[in-house]
């Protein structure tokens, strides 16, 4: 059972906008603001595309945004495209220091 | 930028030791300043951390594995590893290897390696 409660999937059309919840506890996502998003295609390695809730690295599209409210994290993706169907997972930092993953949500375009 | 790549046998026997090597080029892990983790995630599921090591050796790991899971640096190959003993299949996964910390503020993934897949079986 993930730590972190994701939706298993979200679907969209192309050009609007569709947001993937996180869901964690005061222990993780409430506690810190370290919270990172990955998109994964299939067969590829998790891409980072959010840290520390709302940064961006360079080089990854501002159409991807982090925020946070309470326990749970929230990535948005406006614009969606359709190379933005893929796997996404949330990530939160907690004490002792550990890292713990949501399960997933699989992003249809439809 | 750091690149990642795991290396180690694909298939493992149940009951005997995973091992991974992660060699790490374009940076060096001597002087980093963060962390350096094992991630693996089984077919079609979600993904779990392992722990992480920093270039001292000092190491942090995911309490329920911890009794199983040994992660060790060498800075002169510029290497670091993966043990994990007495594997099962429910150990058969993908693992990567990962930055742990080089652009957030605590040790979250970065960059990962692609990945190497391990199956367990007889």
């Amino acid at each position: 059972q993930p730590a972190l409660t994701q939706p298993p999937s979200v679907s969209g059309s192309p050009g609007q906008s569709i947001t993937i919840s996180c869901t964690g506890t005061s222990n993780d996502v409430g506690g810190y603001d370290f919270v990172s998003w990955f998109q994964q295609h299939p067969g590829k390695a998790p891409k980072l595309l959010i840290y520390d809730v709302t940064d961006r690295p360079s080089g990854v599209s501002d159409r991807f945004s982090g925020s946070k409210s309470g326990n749970t994290a929230s990535l948005t993706i406006s614009g969606l495209q359709a190379d933005d169907e893929a796997v996404y997972h949330c990530c939160s930092y907690t004490n002792y220091p550990t890292v713990i993953f949501g399960g997933g949500t699989r992003v249809t375009v439809l | 930028q750091v690149q990642l790549q795991e290396s180690g046998p694909g298939l493992v026997r149940p009951s005997e030791t995973l091992s991974l090597t992660c060699t790490v080029s374009g940076g060096s892990i001597t002087t980093s300043r963060h962390y350096w983790g094992w991630i693996r995630q089984p077919p079609g599921k979600g993904l779990e951390w392992l722990g992480n090591v920093y270039a001292s050796g000092s190491t942090y790991l995911n309490p329920s594995l911890r009794s199983r899971v040994t992660i060790s640096v060498d800075r002169s190959k510029n290497h670091f590893s993966l043990k994990l003993d007495s594997v099962t299949a429910a150990d058969t996964a993908i693992y990567y290897c990962a930055t742990m910390g080089s652009l957030a503020r605590r040790p979250t993934p970065d960059s990962w390696g692609l990945g190497t897949l391990v199956t367990v079986t007889s």
